[in-house]
């Protein structure tokens, strides 16, 4: 079974913070991204990375940035927390070539900015 | 841009109703379409991926098809359990298989 895992599931930080979250997956997969997700928006992409050192830009990258630096791994960093960053993020992972593949998705963090 | 349409919002049935839950986008060049069932609290869970060059995928009680011409997709599910209730989310893939998802619809099931 394929299977992402997120660092935490709740995470509670103060406005200003540097914030980490860490994605994992253990299929070897090329593509990875992080989503988060609110009430009346759904999902939204933040940024995804199609092969290790390499990210690309989503839908909503402001205030974000990553890092990927094995293939396993892909690490969201919020710099400079701010209250409007309270959400649930989410990870996924996918195999890359033309015909497509599904994406698996870790259990999410829901994180708090106070 | 992409936009994704799911309807209805919420739905909710007795236990054993087939029910059909519509998805619809308005850009028809997408590679995939994905259906997702959310927990409350939770991750998403893949249920049923159709390339685009597929029309139905079809896994155990659940049943999507896709027509890409018109922009529609839809899922059925055949006799419904309490166990089905969940957020169904349809999803479109495009290039680098980035997601665009509609807002999804609260199914509740109740016996």
């Amino acid at each position: 079974d394929v299977k992402v895992t997120q660092s935490s599931r709740y995470l509670v930080k103060r406005t200003g913070e540097k914030v980490f979250l860490e994605c994992v997956q253990d299929m070897d997969h090329e593509n990875m991204f992080w989503y988060r997700q609110d009430p009346g928006l759904g999902l939204r992409l933040i940024y995804f990375s199609y092969d290790v050192k390499m990210k690309e830009k989503g839908d909503i990258p402001e205030g974000y940035s990553v890092s990927r630096e094995k293939k396993e791994r892909f690490s969201l960093i919020l710099e400079s927390a701010s209250t409007n960053q309270t959400s649930m993020y989410l990870c996924a992972s996918s195999q890359m070539g033309r015909a497509t593949y599904e994406q698996y998705f870790g259990p999410g963090t829901r994180l708090t900015v106070t | 841009k992409q936009e994704v349409t799911q309807i209805p919002a919420a739905l909710s049935v007795p236990e054993g109703e087939n029910l059909v839950l519509n998805c619809s986008f308005t850009d028809s060049a997408i590679y995939n379409l994905q259906w997702f069932r959310q927990d409350p609290g939770k991750g998403l869970t893949s249920l049923l991926l159709i390339q685009s060059s597929q029309r139905e995928q079809t896994s155990g009680r659940l049943n999507a098809s896709l027509d890409k011409s018109s922009g529609r997709s839809t899922l059925y599910i055949a006799a419904s359990q309490p166990g089905d209730s969940a957020t169904y989310l349809c999803a479109v893939a495009g290039g680098y298989n980035k997601l665009i998802f509609g807002a999804g619809t609260r199914l509740a099931v109740h016996p």
